[in-house]
């Protein structure tokens, strides 16, 4: 069955760039997607990419897909205290995958 | 400004108790979603709706049914509450169903229960 994995933590400090990855299964996903999730809410959806797409820019945001390899990453340039949060990449092909989630702790 | 409205943000429950998590969404969405999301598995479906009256089950129904009798309200009924049940939850939706293109959940804020 589809597996979308992360890595659980990831820490940085502001001013840094951070790279967040994932690994998915599914050859046939379609779009991809980074989740957001803040202390005490829900997901909000941050950026996605059309699997026909290597790259993806938006603002800091920077999302990188190897289909070849079914790698996802998403960079955040200059990471401020106010991104951390938990990261969940989500893909889509027979069905909506979601990732174990990775957990961001950026310091001063 | 909030889309998806989970009545209830923390409940502490017994082994054994009914338990309703109520989810309402003022967006005109067909399709609504239950989750629950534990450290370390990320977000697994429970169930789904495409339509008032409709359901279908996701990746995890066991131990949970659900009701849309109305197209903004979305239901998770846990008939008898066990401690593994423990978890986070939460509701979203969508106008488009899954399996198509670039669908965009809208979610909660969740509902964290607690089953002693």
């Amino acid at each position: 069955g589809e597996d979308v994995e992360q890595s659980l933590f990831l820490s940085v400090r502001e001013g840094d760039s951070s790279v967040i990855n994932c690994t998915y299964t599914d050859s046939s996903s379609t779009y991809l997607y980074w989740y957001k999730q803040e202390p005490g809410a829900g997901l909000q959806l941050l950026t996605y990419i059309f699997s026909n797409m290597d790259m993806k820019q938006d603002q800091r945001l920077t999302v990188l897909l190897n289909k070849k390899d079914k790698h996802l990453s998403l960079r955040i340039a200059d990471t401020q205290t106010g991104d951390s949060a938990i990261y969940f990449c989500a893909e889509i092909g027979q069905k909506l995958v979601f990732g174990t989630g990775t957990r961001l702790l950026v310091s001063p | 400004d909030v889309k998806v409205t989970q009545s209830s943000r923390y409940l502490v429950k017994r082994t054994g108790e009914k338990v309703f998590l109520e989810c309402v969404q003022d967006m005109d969405h067909e399709n609504m979603f239950w989750y629950r999301q534990d450290p370390g598995l990320g977000l697994r479906l429970i169930y789904f709706s495409y339509d008032v009256k409709m359901k279908e089950k996701g990746d995890i129904p066991e131990g949970y049914s659900v009701s849309r009798e109305k197209k903004e309200r979305f239901s998770l009924i846990l008939e008898s509450a066990s401690t593994n049940q423990t978890s986070m939850y939460l509701c979203a939706s969508s106008p488009d169903r899954i399996s198509s293109g670039a669908n965009v959940l809208t979610f909660g804020a969740g509902s964290r229960l607690t089953v002693l």
